[in-house]
């Protein structure tokens, strides 16, 4: 069964940072682009960022270049998203995404 | 980017009937590996989304053979021949040809 599971979500104030992470079972995750999609309350699904195989090719949606960065540890068959900079319009669901699944996601507020 | 407009943006529809979704992309999904890079995505109420449709027409492990897509290029549709009450949710389509972007959601209600 392929699970993935996020972590690392909660309350972070204006300008705070956050690091999510992902636990990948289940399918060969070293073998597979991995992705973080976000969806803000009431909204649609929005694409975040995702990274190769071997962590050598990351790209990212032009509003969130600079403030956030994806990384990976195909050793521990785990996603990370380190964020920075947090918004308020930063917060939303974040979903792991890869072989073809989704996780269950982690929500990230910003708030004062 | 490449923008993805779905219609309409909701649907009733009773049980057994068939629906259809329409999917356009800004520009065409057509890669240049000879794949159309056209995916389909349901959320059901509460839970996480979840790959129905790949490459346009392909359906993903345990999906029912109730679903199907078609289209080519620009043009996209998700036909449910009789629908059921699982099948409530939000359909998205979404183009990973540049990137990923996703249409604004199509909700399917009994």
């Amino acid at each position: 069964e392929v699970l993935l599971v996020e972590s690392g979500g909660g309350l972070v104030q204006p300008g705070g940072s956050l690091r999510l992470s992902c636990a990948a079972s289940g399918f060969t995750f070293s073998r597979n682009w991995m992705n973080w999609v976000r969806q803000a309350p009431g909204k649609g699904p929005e694409w975040v960022a995702n990274i190769n195989q071997d962590g050598s090719e990351k790209y990212y949606v032009d509003s969130m270049k600079g403030r956030f960065a994806i990384s990976r540890d195909n050793g521990k068959n785990s996603l990370y998203l380190q964020m920075s900079s947090l918004r308020a319009e930063d917060t939303a669901v974040y979903y792991c995404v890869g072989g073809n699944y989704w996780g269950q996601g982690t929500l990230v507020t910003v708030s004062s | 980017d490449i923008v993805m407009t779905q219609t309409p943006l909701s649907l009733s529809v009773p049980p057994g009937q068939p629906a259809s979704i329409s999917c356009k992309s800004s520009q065409s999904l057509l890669h240049s590996d000879g794949k159309t890079r056209l995916f389909w995505v349901l959320q059901r109420p509460g839970q996480s989304p979840q790959f129905l449709i790949y490459e346009v027409s392909n359906r993903f492990s345990g999906v029912p053979d109730r679903f199907s897509g078609s289209g080519s290029g620009t043009h996209f549709t998700l036909k449910i021949s009789r629908v059921e009450a699982e099948d409530v949710g939000v359909y998205y389509c979404m183009q990973n040809r540049q990137l990923w972007t996703f249409g604004q959601g199509t909700k399917v209600e009994i």
